[in-house]
Protein backbone atom coordinates (compact mmCIF):
# COMPACT_ATOMS: atom_id res chain seq x y z
CA UNK A 1 0.00 0.00 0.00
CA UNK A 2 1.30 3.50 -1.00
CA UNK A 3 -0.45 5.69 1.13
CA UNK A 4 -0.43 7.78 3.62
CA UNK A 5 0.91 6.11 6.65
CA UNK A 6 1.09 7.59 10.45
CA UNK A 7 2.28 6.45 13.43
CA UNK A 8 1.34 6.14 16.35
CA UNK A 9 -2.78 5.49 15.51
CA UNK A 10 -3.14 5.91 19.48
CA UNK A 11 -1.41 7.62 21.95
CA UNK A 12 -1.95 8.08 25.29
CA UNK A 13 0.15 10.16 27.52
CA UNK A 14 -0.11 12.00 31.28
CA UNK A 15 -0.30 16.03 31.07
CA UNK A 16 3.16 17.35 30.79
CA UNK A 17 4.66 14.64 28.90
CA UNK A 18 5.67 15.15 25.54
CA UNK A 19 4.81 13.17 22.54
CA UNK A 20 6.05 12.80 18.56
CA UNK A 21 3.96 11.43 16.02
CA UNK A 22 5.44 10.42 12.50
CA UNK A 23 3.64 10.76 9.00
CA UNK A 24 4.88 8.81 5.94
CA UNK A 25 3.43 10.61 2.84
CA UNK A 26 3.42 9.40 -0.44
CA UNK A 27 6.77 8.97 -1.88
CA UNK A 28 6.22 11.59 -4.90
CA UNK A 29 4.63 14.39 -3.44
CA UNK A 30 6.34 17.08 -2.11
CA UNK A 31 3.25 19.11 -0.46
CA UNK A 32 2.72 17.94 3.70
CA UNK A 33 0.22 18.76 5.67
CA UNK A 34 -0.80 19.10 9.32
CA UNK A 35 -4.37 18.91 11.03
CA UNK A 36 -5.75 18.83 13.96
CA UNK A 37 -9.43 17.59 14.34
CA UNK A 38 -11.63 17.84 17.59
CA UNK A 39 -14.72 15.53 18.03
CA UNK A 40 -17.18 17.41 15.78
CA UNK A 41 -15.17 19.56 13.76
CA UNK A 42 -13.38 19.64 10.54
CA UNK A 43 -9.92 19.36 9.91
CA UNK A 44 -7.90 22.47 11.44
CA UNK A 45 -4.53 23.22 9.24
CA UNK A 46 -1.66 23.40 11.67
CA UNK A 47 1.53 23.52 9.34
CA UNK A 48 2.72 22.82 5.47
CA UNK A 49 5.37 21.84 4.27
CA UNK A 50 6.48 22.05 0.65
CA UNK A 51 9.64 19.37 0.58
CA UNK A 52 11.52 19.93 3.56
CA UNK A 53 10.44 23.79 3.93
CA UNK A 54 8.16 24.52 6.30
CA UNK A 55 5.95 27.67 4.36
CA UNK A 56 3.22 28.15 6.80
CA UNK A 57 2.54 27.62 10.70
CA UNK A 58 -1.05 28.31 12.07
CA UNK A 59 -1.34 30.51 15.23
CA UNK A 60 -2.90 27.14 16.54
CA UNK A 61 0.13 26.15 16.44
CA UNK A 62 1.93 27.08 19.82
CA UNK A 63 5.34 27.21 21.35
CA UNK A 64 5.03 23.58 22.69
CA UNK A 65 4.24 22.46 18.84
CA UNK A 66 6.95 22.14 16.43
CA UNK A 67 7.15 19.93 12.94
CA UNK A 68 10.13 19.05 10.76
CA UNK A 69 10.66 17.11 7.35
CA UNK A 70 14.18 16.79 7.14
CA UNK A 71 14.71 14.99 4.14
CA UNK A 72 11.45 16.18 2.19
CA UNK A 73 10.11 12.79 2.85
CA UNK A 74 8.82 11.85 5.95
CA UNK A 75 7.40 14.60 8.66
CA UNK A 76 7.33 14.67 12.68
CA UNK A 77 5.16 16.38 14.86
CA UNK A 78 5.96 16.99 18.85
CA UNK A 79 3.97 18.16 21.27
CA UNK A 80 6.01 19.49 24.54
CA UNK A 81 4.55 19.63 27.47
CA UNK A 82 1.49 17.93 26.42
CA UNK A 83 -2.22 19.47 28.18
CA UNK A 84 -5.60 17.93 28.19
CA UNK A 85 -6.60 20.70 25.37
CA UNK A 86 -4.30 18.73 23.09
CA UNK A 87 -6.58 15.85 23.55
CA UNK A 88 -7.59 15.24 19.19
CA UNK A 89 -7.38 13.42 16.35
CA UNK A 90 -3.64 14.81 14.43
CA UNK A 91 -4.51 14.38 10.49
CA UNK A 92 -1.44 14.16 8.43
CA UNK A 93 -1.98 14.70 4.35
CA UNK A 94 -0.03 15.09 0.97
CA UNK A 95 -0.36 16.32 -2.10
CA UNK A 96 1.58 16.96 -5.47
CA UNK A 97 2.26 20.30 -6.02
CA UNK A 98 2.99 22.48 -9.42
CA UNK A 99 1.75 21.18 -13.05
CA UNK A 100 1.90 17.61 -11.90
CA UNK A 101 -0.34 17.38 -8.97
CA UNK A 102 -3.87 18.35 -11.03
CA UNK A 103 -5.98 19.31 -8.45
CA UNK A 104 -3.73 19.20 -5.92
CA UNK A 105 -5.71 17.15 -3.80
CA UNK A 106 -4.96 15.96 -0.53
CA UNK A 107 -4.65 12.69 0.58
CA UNK A 108 -4.66 11.95 4.15
CA UNK A 109 -3.33 9.18 6.74
CA UNK A 110 -5.13 7.40 9.25
CA UNK A 111 -4.65 10.14 11.66
CA UNK A 112 -3.01 9.40 15.29
CA UNK A 113 -5.58 9.60 18.19
CA UNK A 114 -3.92 11.44 21.05
CA UNK A 115 -5.25 11.22 24.97
CA UNK A 116 -4.02 13.31 27.34
CA UNK A 117 -5.01 12.64 31.09
CA UNK B 1 -16.27 34.67 9.17
CA UNK B 2 -16.98 31.30 8.63
CA UNK B 3 -14.98 30.42 5.17
CA UNK B 4 -16.49 27.49 4.81
CA UNK B 5 -20.23 26.71 5.80
CA UNK B 6 -21.86 23.77 6.21
CA UNK B 7 -25.48 24.34 7.80
CA UNK B 8 -26.64 20.80 7.71
CA UNK B 9 -25.21 19.34 11.24
CA UNK B 10 -27.13 15.83 10.32
CA UNK B 11 -29.07 14.31 7.36
CA UNK B 12 -31.23 11.25 6.64
CA UNK B 13 -31.42 9.62 3.24
CA UNK B 14 -33.15 6.50 2.12
CA UNK B 15 -31.04 3.79 0.50
CA UNK B 16 -31.46 4.73 -3.31
CA UNK B 17 -32.57 8.01 -3.19
CA UNK B 18 -30.60 10.85 -4.26
CA UNK B 19 -29.35 13.58 -1.22
CA UNK B 20 -27.42 17.15 -1.49
CA UNK B 21 -25.27 18.05 0.93
CA UNK B 22 -24.67 22.07 1.13
CA UNK B 23 -21.93 24.12 1.46
CA UNK B 24 -21.26 27.88 0.99
CA UNK B 25 -17.62 29.64 1.07
CA UNK B 26 -16.09 32.90 0.87
CA UNK B 27 -13.20 33.96 -0.94
CA UNK B 28 -12.23 37.18 -2.51
CA UNK B 29 -9.80 34.87 -4.51
CA UNK B 30 -10.25 34.80 -8.27
CA UNK B 31 -8.45 31.20 -8.40
CA UNK B 32 -9.22 29.15 -5.71
CA UNK B 33 -10.34 24.94 -5.34
CA UNK B 34 -13.30 23.33 -3.66
CA UNK B 35 -13.04 18.92 -2.42
CA UNK B 36 -15.69 17.58 -0.71
CA UNK B 37 -14.40 14.21 1.61
CA UNK B 38 -15.60 11.88 3.46
CA UNK B 39 -14.86 10.84 7.00
CA UNK B 40 -16.87 6.62 7.58
CA UNK B 41 -16.25 5.93 11.52
CA UNK B 42 -12.77 4.59 11.16
CA UNK B 43 -11.91 8.32 11.01
CA UNK B 44 -9.80 8.71 7.63
CA UNK B 45 -10.22 11.03 5.37
CA UNK B 46 -11.42 10.12 1.76
CA UNK B 47 -10.89 12.58 -1.24
CA UNK B 48 -14.69 12.53 -3.06
CA UNK B 49 -14.45 15.12 -5.75
CA UNK B 50 -12.79 18.62 -6.95
CA UNK B 51 -13.93 21.84 -8.42
CA UNK B 52 -11.95 24.28 -9.71
CA UNK B 53 -12.74 28.17 -9.74
CA UNK B 54 -12.72 28.18 -13.38
CA UNK B 55 -14.05 24.81 -14.13
CA UNK B 56 -17.17 25.87 -15.89
CA UNK B 57 -18.78 22.10 -16.05
CA UNK B 58 -19.75 20.98 -12.69
CA UNK B 59 -17.76 17.75 -11.44
CA UNK B 60 -18.88 14.37 -11.53
CA UNK B 61 -17.10 11.22 -10.24
CA UNK B 62 -19.26 8.14 -10.53
CA UNK B 63 -22.15 8.79 -7.78
CA UNK B 64 -21.28 12.01 -6.40
CA UNK B 65 -21.85 15.60 -8.46
CA UNK B 66 -20.61 18.78 -7.27
CA UNK B 67 -23.46 21.30 -8.05
CA UNK B 68 -20.96 24.45 -8.35
CA UNK B 69 -23.38 27.99 -8.29
CA UNK B 70 -20.10 30.30 -8.73
CA UNK B 71 -22.14 33.51 -7.96
CA UNK B 72 -24.00 31.91 -4.97
CA UNK B 73 -20.29 30.42 -4.02
CA UNK B 74 -21.78 27.55 -3.14
CA UNK B 75 -20.49 24.29 -4.00
CA UNK B 76 -23.25 21.27 -2.93
CA UNK B 77 -22.30 17.84 -3.32
CA UNK B 78 -24.71 15.38 -4.74
CA UNK B 79 -24.82 11.58 -3.86
CA UNK B 80 -27.05 9.82 -5.91
CA UNK B 81 -28.96 6.22 -5.29
CA UNK B 82 -27.41 6.56 -1.87
CA UNK B 83 -25.64 3.37 -0.59
CA UNK B 84 -25.97 2.23 3.41
CA UNK B 85 -22.02 2.14 3.09
CA UNK B 86 -22.21 6.51 2.11
CA UNK B 87 -23.41 6.38 6.11
CA UNK B 88 -20.43 9.06 7.05
CA UNK B 89 -19.05 12.43 8.07
CA UNK B 90 -19.05 14.85 4.62
CA UNK B 91 -16.56 17.89 4.89
CA UNK B 92 -16.42 20.71 1.87
CA UNK B 93 -13.15 22.05 1.76
CA UNK B 94 -11.77 25.49 0.19
CA UNK B 95 -7.54 25.28 -0.95
CA UNK B 96 -7.01 29.29 -1.38
CA UNK B 97 -3.48 30.80 -2.34
CA UNK B 98 -2.07 33.55 -0.90
CA UNK B 99 1.78 32.96 -1.38
CA UNK B 100 1.08 29.47 0.28
CA UNK B 101 -1.48 27.35 -0.13
CA UNK B 102 -4.53 26.67 2.59
CA UNK B 103 -6.92 24.24 2.93
CA UNK B 104 -10.04 25.17 5.09
CA UNK B 105 -12.43 22.49 6.11
CA UNK B 106 -16.02 23.26 6.94
CA UNK B 107 -17.71 21.64 9.98
CA UNK B 108 -19.25 18.93 8.81
CA UNK B 109 -22.49 17.01 7.81
CA UNK B 110 -23.42 13.73 8.93
CA UNK B 111 -25.14 11.51 6.63
CA UNK B 112 -27.37 8.36 7.59
CA UNK B 113 -28.57 6.14 4.89
CA UNK B 114 -31.15 4.29 6.12
CA UNK B 115 -32.34 1.02 4.88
Amino acid sequence: DTGVSQDPRHKITKRGQNVTFRCDPISEHNRLYWYRQTLGQGPEFLTYFQNEAQLEKSRLLSDRFSAERPKGSFSTLEIQRTEQGDSAMYLCASSLGGLRGHNNEQFFGPGTRLTVL
Amino acid sequence: AQKITQTQPGMFVQEKEAVTLDCTYDTSDQSYGLFWYKQPSSGEMIFLIYQGSYDEQNATEGRYSLNFQKARKSANLVISASQLGDSAMYFCAMREYSGTYKYIFGTGTRLKVLA
